[in-house]
């Protein structure tokens, strides 16, 4: 029951910008995007999160647009260490909602 | 500082029997979760402790599963007995604060466990 859409899969040349859309048509006024990732078996780390403003941390930065319905996640240059499935995330409660997210290969 | 801890990384066991997984938070989270992937399915919301209390068990799959979090620092999940369609990982994740909203839950690196 996860409130996301996601492509299923996305490839990236290493170096380029890799750009992950999410749409949440559904969001309400305060409920935050959040983005992890899951790179091959190990636990699902945090990436960035946001309400409405864009954010940007070390790892990425996160774009959502003014009506909230869709945010894209930006890894600037992206590295062969960066393929993994990117998960974006509408905070409805307590527990984080995982979907199927997007599989991202970033190629050489 | 430690991330999430989780011991054992793997555990292969047979129908029937027990198996206790064990959790240690990131020092001073008063909020632990429990999620698990079973096989070809998405990562699912078990339960979330605030310090010691149980605050949402509506993920538990059954009364099999018990989560126990005494003193309010390490937990514990045991699987009595497992079952065949137990066998999944279980990530255990903690946060500091109780915005529930804002709050950032920092995964460790999970428990493979396959039951035969």
């Amino acid at each position: 029951d996860a409130k996301t859409t996601q492509p299923t899969s996305m490839d990236c040349a290493e170096g380029r910008a890799a750009n992950l859309p999410c749409n949440h048509s559904t969001i309400s006024g305060n409920e935050y995007v959040y983005w992890y990732r899951q790179i091959h078996s190990q636990g699902p780390q945090y990436i960035i999160h946001g309400l409405k403003n864009n954010e940007t941390n070390e790892m990425a930065s996160l774009i959502i647009t003014e009506d909230r319905k869709s945010s894209t996640l930006i890894l600037p240059h992206a590295t062969l260490r960066d393929t993994a499935v990117y998960y974006c995330i509408v905070r409805v409660g307590n527990d984080m909602r995982f979907g199927a997210g997007t599989r991202l290969t970033v190629k050489p | 500082e430690a991330g999430v801890t989780q011991f054992p990384s793997h555990s292969v066991i047979e129908k029937g029997q027990t198996v206790t997984l064990r959790c240690d938070p990131i020092s001073g989270h008063d909020n632990l979760y429990w999620y698990r992937r079973v096989m070809g399915k998405e990562i699912k919301f078990l339960l979330h402790f605030v310090k010691e209390s149980k605050q949402d068990e509506s993920g538990m799959p059954n009364n099999r599963f018990l989560a126990e979090r005494t003193g309010g620092t390490y937990s514990t999940l045991k699987v009595q007995p497992a079952e065949l369609e137990d066998s999944g990982v279980y990530f255990c994740a903690s946060s500091q604060v109780s915005g529930f909203r804002t709050d950032t839950q920092y995964f460790g690196p999970g428990t493979r466990l396959t039951v035969l």
